[in-house]
């Protein structure tokens, strides 16, 4: 059974970089039909897609925090990682890495579709 | 860019029919997906591409997708169905992932 566990500091300071590691075991991160990636959920909030990364490191991402985003792969430790860049308050959330599926949409499309593994998640604080 | 649109909460009795529903242009041509999410919890994949079920969630939840408007229905719901549930679409235009707003469930 796959199984992904988030990592990182709790707290991060005002303008400071905010660093997670997702650890993947039970399963390859090599595999064709998937993206591994990024969701936070702020306090009482809804749920807001970060990026994305395939195990050959192309990386997509959300086109309002790309400036300050980067996700990237190591799959031979079967981890990615995200950091976020001169974090503010708005920035405070629960993080949680994820699997996405990549196949057609009914359209035609071929893309990232549902996201069926997900973490437990971890709060991050930004807060001096 | 997309937007999906939630009602913020939902209520139903124990043994009905609970349908929540997610806005969106055109969704129909879409392929929509649906999480529930209990307090505390990661969200869990409830119902991907419209109408399947991943291995291990009930027949009793089902989804549907036309025009302007997709719905997750619960089926003789029952008190540990009380959650917030989200639908999820991808837009290829822009190559977005997009959330709706979610919606809070309550089992009376």
């Amino acid at each position: 059974q796959l199984q992904l566990q988030e990592s990182g500091p709790g707290l991060v300071r005002p303008s400071e970089t905010l660093s997670l590691t997702c650890s993947v075991s039970g399963g390859s991160m090599t595999s064709s039909s998937h993206y591994w990636g990024w969701i936070r959920q702020p306090p009482g909030k809804g749920l807001e897609w970060i990026g994305s990364v395939y195990y050959t490191g192309s990386t997509y991402y959300n086109q309002y925090l790309k400036s300050r985003v980067t996700i990237f792969v190591d799959t031979s430790n079967n981890h990615f990682s995200l950091k976020v860049n001169s974090v503010t308050a708005a920035d405070t959330a629960v993080y949680y890495c994820v699997r996405r599926r990549m196949a057609y949409d009914k359209s035609g499309f071929y893309g990232g579709q549902n996201f069926d593994y997900w973490g437990q998640g971890t709060l991050v604080t930004v807060s001096s | 860019s997309y937007v999906l649109t939630q009602p913020p909460s939902a209520s139903v009795a124990p043994g009905q029919t609970a349908r929540i529903t997610c806005g969106g242009n055109d969704i129909g041509s879409k392929s929509v997906h649906w999480y529930q999410q209990k307090p505390g919890q990661a969200p869990v994949l409830v119902v991907y591409d419209d109408s399947d079920r991943p291995s291990g969630i009930p027949e009793r939840f089902s989804g549907s997708n036309s025009g302007n408007t997709a719905t997750l229905t619960i089926s003789r719901v029952e008190a540990g169905d009380e959650a917030d549930y989200h639908c999820q679409v991808w837009d290829s235009s822009s190559d977005h992932v997009i959330f709706g707003g979610g919606t809070k469930l309550t089992v009376l």
